[in-house]
């Protein structure tokens, strides 16, 4: 069982659309990262949520920490190809940090 | 800085056969990460080390596999003997600290066949 789930596990969409991907957990945390990995390399961190309730921007990109900080919401507005890729949410959990199952986007032109 | 060095990038070899994976991370760095991804199983925390010593292996398999943190700029994944469900790509990542922003390596694809 995922300590954090990330819903949906698949998105396929066209160039254009609006998205919103999910990281849920029953347990509350006191930050979330969220990384983006593209093809043939390794994750790299987008953002770092602290505050409950807090939304950080990124360009197109839209996050948001839960008030209860238990959950996490990634937007992305007019989505372009470049997005492609698998989204990570991580958090900490006993002494290390974990990882979500990911959602892998693919954003077709 | 060169970020996270880790070779080879692509390993291909026969089941039985002993592999070493090896990554270089990020100077000034406390802690290491070695992690396995597949479609199935995602992204998984194999063993970490913090200022060269081994923190928590709990995720490590089973006894063929095995890490080394000779000293603070060099860790080595060894599997031996080497197995087709090994098949995985291997990423080392290294930070600051244990809950900080890690920093990811290309990471090596293994094929056994």
């Amino acid at each position: 069982t995922q300590l954090l789930e990330q819903s949906p596990q698949f998105l396929s969409i066209q160039e254009g659309e609006n998205l919103t991907v999910y990281c849920n957990s029953s347990s509350v945390f006191s930050s979330l990262q969220w990384y983006r990995q593209e093809p043939g390399e390794g994750p790299v961190l987008l953002v770092t949520v602290v505050t409950g309730g807090e939304v950080k921007k990124l360009k197109r990109l839209t996050f948001q920490f839960g008030d209860a900080r238990k959950d996490s919401s990634l937007h992305i507005t007019a989505a372009q190809p470049g997005d492609t890729g698998l989204y990570l949410c991580a958090s900490n959990a006993g002494n290390m940090l974990t990882f979500g199952g990911g959602t892998r986007l693919m954003v077709k032109p | 800085d060169a970020g996270v060095i880790q070779s080879p990038r692509h390993e291909v070899t026969e089941m039985g056969q002993e592999v070493t994976l090896r990554c270089k991370p990020i100077s000034g760095h406390d802690y290491l990460f070695w992690y396995r991804q597949t479609m199935m199983r995602g992204l998984e925390l194999l063993i970490y080390f913090n200022n060269n010593v081994p923190i928590d292996d709990s995720g490590m398999p089973e006894d063929r596999f095995s890490a080394k943190m000779p000293n603070a700029s060099f860790s080595t994944l060894k599997i031996q003997p080497s197995e087709p469900r090994d098949s995985a790509v291997y990423f080392c990542a290294s930070s600051f600290s244990t809950f900080g922003e890690q920093y990811f390596g290309p990471g090596t694809r293994l094929t056994v066949t």
